[in-house]
């Protein structure tokens, strides 16, 4: 599985595009790159996924590179409910690899007024 | 549709002590899988199953068992717990045959073990 590197957190203000990297310099052909967003005493919740080029739904969207070493999710217009840990997830997830699905310490985003 | 369902919320066990977290999803979802994740840290997968019958480790599998009898259940056994099992324990299941894709996440049980 590709190791994955996040910044361990980041500020943004309220009505503001807030783009959180991860690097991945070792992705596979076969790997897809997931997103997913925690809330403080909740379980996960999936984002986004994506493999190549751009990928948008209506919570985010995803940017990958044609070279795929990181990509960059992209929250617009960010409000107090967007504070959040957001884990960069990649691989081809299969279930025969499952034992190495790490989701890391993830992005603290904290979102201000 | 409940989603996914854990019980109980919290938990407090002495050393040694075993017991069963519950996890139930109503999604007819094939896939399922456990995770537990420490303070200020990430998931970390410990089993998972990819339907009734089927279980295989995860990462950390450890002090723990499960079986999967049904679709719906998905139980984690720890046998003798230890300080080391506190943690949040979060049950997750999906459609789709890439444990990444979609996995929708219970409401996790918090245990401590004294």
């Amino acid at each position: 599985l590709a190791k994955t590197t996040q910044p361990i957190s980041m500020d943004s203000y309220e009505g503001q595009e807030v783009n959180i990297t991860c690097s991945h310099n070792n992705i596979a052909t076969n790997d897809y790159i997931t997103w997913y967003q925690q809330f403080p005493s909740q379980g996960p919740r999936f984002i986004i996924q994506g493999y190549k080029t751009k990928v948008t739904n209506e919570v985010a969207s995803l940017f990958i590179p044609a070279d795929r070493k990181s990509s960059t999710l992209s929250l617009p217009r960010v409000s107090l409910s967007d504070t959040a840990v957001y884990y960069c997830l990649v691989g081809d997830m299969g279930y025969s690899s499952a034992s190495k699905i790490i989701f890391g310490s993830g992005t603290r985003l904290s979102i201000r007024p | 549709n409940a989603g996914v369902t854990q019980t109980p919320k919290f938990q407090v066990l002495k050393t040694g002590q075993s017991m069963t977290l519950q996890c139930a999803q109503d999604m007819n979802h094939e896939y399922m899988s456990w995770y537990r994740q420490d303070p200020g840290m990430g998931l970390r997968l410990i089993h998972y199953s990819v339907g009734a019958g089927i279980t295989d480790q995860g990462e950390v599998p450890n002090g723990y068992n499960v079986s999967r009898s049904t679709t719906e259940d998905f139980p984690l056994r720890l046998l003798s717990a230890a300080p080391s099992q506190t943690s949040v324990y979060f049950c997750a299941s999906s459609s789709v045959a890439r444990l990444g894709y979609e996995q929708f996440f219970g409401p996790g049980t918090r245990l401590t073990v004294l």
